[in-house]
């Protein structure tokens, strides 16, 4: 399977803590993107990298790309309730574009 | 439009019978993707279009599932003769012209439940 791993599968935090995410990938890749999904809802685009780059920040959330591991990690800082959802990390690594998921990571802030 | 519209929301078919579903991408973009997601987590590429050419269907489960995207018409996927495993929630999203440069817009999905 192509599929990326992620962890941790769940991950619970009161508001205003950071919450980490990481994710893993198997093949080269053009660039990496997160994705949140609501409970019964569709995925919202979070944040691209690209693969020559290393960091990339928006708003609240900070993504690392480390293609020499095969790993990127999401940070969200001073996390709110409304950040519970289900984070999915993706990779295009060929020529058709298709995204390639991990796992997801379920994040829980609690109020 | 401005956002990737999918219909219906939710559909039951027996195990057998057809089911149909549709996407209308966002204006202007030239590329369309079907996904499956299994169990709320795992998602699966079925199909991808560029504008109504088939660009990558190495996804899809030959057998029994097909997909069109014609001119002026919302996309479709088809699945001949459900299976109780076809059971998910298919998610259709778009993306403009470039390619592997940028992002998927998704749309809210159509949770399919074979009985």
């Amino acid at each position: 399977s192509q599929q990326g791993e992620e962890d941790p599968q769940a991950l619970s935090i009161q508001e205003g803590e950071n919450a980490t995410m990481n994710c893993s990938y198997k093949t080269s890749i053009n660039n990496l993107q997160w994705y949140r999904q609501n409970s019964g809802r569709g995925l919202v685009h979070l944040i691209l990298i690209r693969s020559n780059e290393r960091e990339k920040h928006s708003g609240r959330l900070r993504v690392t790309l480390d293609t020499s591991k095969k790993s990127s990690s999401l940070l969200i800082t001073a996390s709110r309730a409304a950040d519970t959802a289900s984070y999915f990390c993706a990779t295009v690594w060929d020529s058709s574009y298709k995204l390639i998921f991990g796992s997801g990571t379920r994040l829980l802030v609690r109020p | 439009g401005e956002e990737v519209a999918q219909t219906p929301k939710h559909l039951v078919r027996g195990e057998g019978q057809k089911a149909k579903l549709y996407c209308a991408p966002i204006k202007g973009h030239s590329y369309v993707f079907w996904y499956q997601q299994v169990l709320k987590n795992e998602f699966k590429f079925l199909i991808s279009f560029q504008n109504e050419n088939v660009f990558d269907e190495t996804g899809m489960p030959k057998e029994r599932f097909s997909a069109k995207c014609l001119p002026n018409s919302p996309c479709s996927l088809e699945i001949q003769a459900t299976k109780l495993e076809d059971s998910a929630v298919y998610f259709c999203a778009s993306s403009p012209p470039g390619g592997w440069r940028n992002e998927q817009f998704f749309g809210p999905g159509t949770r399919l439940t074979v009985l």
